[in-house]
Protein backbone atom coordinates (compact mmCIF):
# COMPACT_ATOMS: atom_id res chain seq x y z
CA UNK A 1 0.00 0.00 0.00
CA UNK A 2 1.58 3.55 -1.01
CA UNK A 3 1.93 5.76 1.93
CA UNK A 4 3.23 9.03 1.96
CA UNK A 5 3.31 10.92 5.53
CA UNK A 6 4.09 14.49 5.98
CA UNK A 7 5.46 15.94 8.90
CA UNK A 8 7.59 18.86 10.26
CA UNK A 9 4.30 21.20 10.10
CA UNK A 10 3.70 24.35 13.16
CA UNK A 11 3.33 27.61 13.70
CA UNK A 12 5.90 30.01 12.72
CA UNK A 13 6.31 33.92 12.57
CA UNK A 14 6.73 35.72 9.40
CA UNK A 15 9.84 35.27 8.10
CA UNK A 16 10.70 32.09 9.30
CA UNK A 17 11.72 28.95 8.30
CA UNK A 18 10.28 25.18 8.10
CA UNK A 19 11.47 22.09 7.04
CA UNK A 20 8.79 19.38 5.70
CA UNK A 21 9.41 16.34 5.30
CA UNK A 22 7.35 13.13 3.56
CA UNK A 23 8.01 9.51 4.38
CA UNK A 24 6.65 7.31 1.72
CA UNK A 25 6.71 3.46 1.71
CA UNK A 26 5.07 0.69 -0.59
CA UNK A 27 6.53 1.78 -3.68
CA UNK A 28 10.25 1.79 -5.41
CA UNK A 29 10.58 5.67 -4.42
CA UNK A 30 13.68 6.50 -6.95
CA UNK A 31 11.17 5.39 -9.71
CA UNK A 32 8.81 8.29 -9.33
CA UNK A 33 8.83 12.00 -9.53
CA UNK A 34 7.39 13.65 -6.60
CA UNK A 35 5.72 17.16 -5.69
CA UNK A 36 4.98 19.31 -2.99
CA UNK A 37 1.01 20.87 -3.45
CA UNK A 38 -0.63 23.07 -1.12
CA UNK A 39 -4.20 24.41 0.05
CA UNK A 40 -5.11 27.30 1.72
CA UNK A 41 -7.88 26.04 4.91
CA UNK A 42 -11.18 26.39 2.43
CA UNK A 43 -9.47 27.44 -0.25
CA UNK A 44 -8.13 25.59 -3.99
CA UNK A 45 -4.98 23.57 -4.21
CA UNK A 46 -2.28 25.64 -5.65
CA UNK A 47 1.30 23.54 -6.85
CA UNK A 48 4.37 24.37 -5.00
CA UNK A 49 7.56 22.49 -6.62
CA UNK A 50 8.00 18.74 -7.96
CA UNK A 51 11.34 17.16 -8.02
CA UNK A 52 12.49 14.12 -10.92
CA UNK A 53 13.26 10.92 -9.69
CA UNK A 54 16.80 11.49 -9.12
CA UNK A 55 16.79 15.14 -8.15
CA UNK A 56 18.41 16.76 -11.90
CA UNK A 57 14.94 18.27 -12.74
CA UNK A 58 13.31 20.76 -10.14
CA UNK A 59 10.66 23.27 -10.55
CA UNK A 60 9.21 26.01 -8.59
CA UNK A 61 6.16 28.05 -8.60
CA UNK A 62 6.54 31.46 -8.98
CA UNK A 63 5.15 32.30 -5.37
CA UNK A 64 7.94 30.19 -3.96
CA UNK A 65 11.01 30.66 -6.24
CA UNK A 66 13.99 31.71 -4.19
CA UNK A 67 12.72 31.16 -1.08
CA UNK A 68 11.58 27.10 -0.88
CA UNK A 69 14.13 24.80 -1.72
CA UNK A 70 12.89 20.90 -2.41
CA UNK A 71 15.27 17.72 -2.14
CA UNK A 72 14.88 13.98 -1.69
CA UNK A 73 16.89 11.55 -0.45
CA UNK A 74 16.14 7.84 -2.31
CA UNK A 75 18.33 6.23 -0.12
CA UNK A 76 15.76 7.40 2.69
CA UNK A 77 12.45 7.02 0.79
CA UNK A 78 12.01 10.66 1.46
CA UNK A 79 10.99 13.97 0.15
CA UNK A 80 11.99 17.47 1.86
CA UNK A 81 10.53 20.93 1.61
CA UNK A 82 12.82 23.75 3.18
CA UNK A 83 10.96 26.96 3.44
CA UNK A 84 12.60 30.04 4.29
CA UNK A 85 11.16 33.69 4.46
CA UNK A 86 7.65 32.52 5.41
CA UNK A 87 4.88 34.36 4.77
CA UNK A 88 1.28 34.75 5.93
CA UNK A 89 -0.06 33.76 2.24
CA UNK A 90 2.23 30.24 2.97
CA UNK A 91 0.03 29.47 5.42
CA UNK A 92 -1.51 26.30 4.23
CA UNK A 93 -1.79 22.43 4.19
CA UNK A 94 1.27 21.07 2.35
CA UNK A 95 0.48 18.00 0.69
CA UNK A 96 3.31 15.36 -0.40
CA UNK A 97 2.10 14.17 -3.44
CA UNK A 98 3.48 11.23 -6.13
CA UNK A 99 3.74 11.76 -9.92
CA UNK A 100 2.60 8.89 -11.96
CA UNK A 101 5.48 6.29 -12.87
CA UNK A 102 7.99 7.82 -15.48
CA UNK A 103 10.24 9.21 -13.21
CA UNK A 104 8.79 12.83 -14.35
CA UNK A 105 7.38 15.02 -11.95
CA UNK A 106 5.30 16.72 -14.38
CA UNK A 107 2.90 13.85 -14.59
CA UNK A 108 -0.60 13.48 -13.08
CA UNK A 109 -0.64 13.13 -9.14
CA UNK A 110 -1.56 9.58 -8.18
CA UNK A 111 -0.90 9.33 -4.49
CA UNK A 112 -1.46 11.85 -2.12
CA UNK A 113 -0.41 12.71 1.95
CA UNK A 114 -3.06 13.81 4.09
CA UNK A 115 -1.27 17.01 4.57
CA UNK A 116 1.20 18.93 7.14
CA UNK A 117 -0.17 22.32 8.20
CA UNK A 118 2.13 25.49 8.47
CA UNK A 119 0.62 27.73 9.82
CA UNK A 120 2.60 31.39 9.65
CA UNK A 121 1.45 34.18 12.05
CA UNK A 122 2.45 36.42 14.67
CA UNK B 1 -6.89 33.91 -9.33
CA UNK B 2 -6.72 29.95 -10.82
CA UNK B 3 -5.05 29.88 -14.28
CA UNK B 4 -7.74 27.23 -15.26
CA UNK B 5 -11.47 28.22 -14.98
CA UNK B 6 -13.61 26.04 -13.45
CA UNK B 7 -17.22 26.52 -12.78
CA UNK B 8 -17.81 27.37 -8.50
CA UNK B 9 -20.70 24.67 -8.08
CA UNK B 10 -22.50 22.38 -10.21
CA UNK B 11 -25.35 20.43 -9.38
CA UNK B 12 -27.95 17.65 -10.67
CA UNK B 13 -30.67 15.26 -9.10
CA UNK B 14 -29.41 11.37 -8.10
CA UNK B 15 -29.15 9.32 -11.02
CA UNK B 16 -28.50 12.23 -13.41
CA UNK B 17 -25.65 13.26 -15.86
CA UNK B 18 -23.24 16.45 -14.48
CA UNK B 19 -20.38 17.68 -16.53
CA UNK B 20 -17.82 19.91 -15.12
CA UNK B 21 -15.80 22.28 -17.14
CA UNK B 22 -12.34 23.68 -16.94
CA UNK B 23 -10.78 26.05 -19.35
CA UNK B 24 -7.42 27.47 -19.66
CA UNK B 25 -5.20 28.44 -22.57
CA UNK B 26 -2.75 27.14 -25.97
CA UNK B 27 0.54 27.34 -23.18
CA UNK B 28 -1.65 24.68 -20.57
CA UNK B 29 -4.80 23.03 -21.41
CA UNK B 30 -3.66 23.14 -25.10
CA UNK B 31 -0.41 21.34 -24.65
CA UNK B 32 -0.71 19.13 -22.17
CA UNK B 33 -2.80 16.39 -20.47
CA UNK B 34 -5.43 16.74 -18.08
CA UNK B 35 -6.27 15.38 -14.72
CA UNK B 36 -9.13 15.58 -12.57
CA UNK B 37 -9.44 15.39 -8.39
CA UNK B 38 -11.91 14.44 -5.92
CA UNK B 39 -11.53 16.16 -2.75
CA UNK B 40 -14.22 15.31 0.44
CA UNK B 41 -13.76 17.49 3.08
CA UNK B 42 -11.03 16.94 5.63
CA UNK B 43 -9.23 14.98 3.15
CA UNK B 44 -6.62 14.47 0.34
CA UNK B 45 -7.33 14.99 -3.16
CA UNK B 46 -7.69 11.65 -5.62
CA UNK B 47 -7.25 11.03 -8.99
CA UNK B 48 -10.02 10.38 -11.12
CA UNK B 49 -9.08 11.01 -14.43
CA UNK B 50 -5.63 11.16 -16.48
CA UNK B 51 -3.99 12.10 -19.64
CA UNK B 52 -7.32 13.73 -20.46
CA UNK B 53 -9.37 10.38 -20.72
CA UNK B 54 -8.26 7.46 -19.34
CA UNK B 55 -9.65 6.25 -15.62
CA UNK B 56 -6.87 4.87 -12.80
CA UNK B 57 -7.66 1.12 -11.59
CA UNK B 58 -10.63 1.10 -9.22
CA UNK B 59 -12.09 4.32 -11.03
CA UNK B 60 -16.08 3.47 -12.06
CA UNK B 61 -16.84 3.89 -15.52
CA UNK B 62 -19.45 6.58 -14.37
CA UNK B 63 -16.85 9.19 -14.39
CA UNK B 64 -14.94 10.58 -17.68
CA UNK B 65 -13.06 12.70 -18.84
CA UNK B 66 -12.82 14.84 -22.24
CA UNK B 67 -10.29 17.65 -24.10
CA UNK B 68 -10.45 20.05 -26.81
CA UNK B 69 -8.56 22.41 -27.96
CA UNK B 70 -8.16 25.03 -24.62
CA UNK B 71 -10.64 23.10 -22.49
CA UNK B 72 -11.70 19.84 -20.61
CA UNK B 73 -14.67 18.33 -19.58
CA UNK B 74 -15.42 15.88 -16.50
CA UNK B 75 -18.98 14.12 -17.09
CA UNK B 76 -20.55 12.39 -14.22
CA UNK B 77 -23.12 9.71 -15.24
CA UNK B 78 -25.31 7.83 -12.50
CA UNK B 79 -25.51 10.23 -10.14
CA UNK B 80 -24.56 9.27 -6.51
CA UNK B 81 -25.31 11.32 -3.00
CA UNK B 82 -21.77 9.94 -2.29
CA UNK B 83 -20.53 11.73 -5.55
CA UNK B 84 -20.45 15.02 -3.50
CA UNK B 85 -17.61 16.46 -3.09
CA UNK B 86 -14.78 18.98 -4.94
CA UNK B 87 -13.42 18.42 -8.13
CA UNK B 88 -10.51 19.52 -9.49
CA UNK B 89 -8.61 19.82 -12.77
CA UNK B 90 -5.19 20.14 -13.16
CA UNK B 91 -2.49 20.16 -16.29
CA UNK B 92 1.11 21.11 -16.46
CA UNK B 93 2.20 24.05 -18.95
CA UNK B 94 5.76 23.98 -21.29
CA UNK B 95 7.69 25.33 -18.36
CA UNK B 96 7.08 22.17 -16.15
CA UNK B 97 4.80 24.33 -13.72
CA UNK B 98 1.36 22.77 -12.70
CA UNK B 99 -1.85 24.44 -12.73
CA UNK B 100 -4.88 24.12 -11.00
CA UNK B 101 -8.69 25.01 -11.18
CA UNK B 102 -10.03 26.59 -8.63
CA UNK B 103 -12.47 24.29 -8.05
CA UNK B 104 -16.01 23.27 -8.29
CA UNK B 105 -18.35 22.06 -5.46
CA UNK B 106 -20.59 19.32 -6.52
CA UNK B 107 -24.17 19.00 -4.95
CA UNK B 108 -26.24 15.71 -5.36
CA UNK B 109 -29.69 17.47 -4.85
Amino acid sequence: EVQLVESGGGVVRPGGSLRLSCATSGFTFDDYGMNWVRQAPGKGLEWVSGINWNGGSIGYADSVKGRFTISRDNAKNSLYLQMNSLRAEDTAFYHCARAQSGGSYSRAIDFWGQGALVTVSS
Amino acid sequence: QSVLTQPPSVSAAPGQRVTISCSGSISNIGSNYVSWYQQFPGTAPKLLIYDSDKRPSGIPDRFSGSKSGTSATLGITGLQTGDEADYYCGTWDRSLSASFGGGTKLTVL
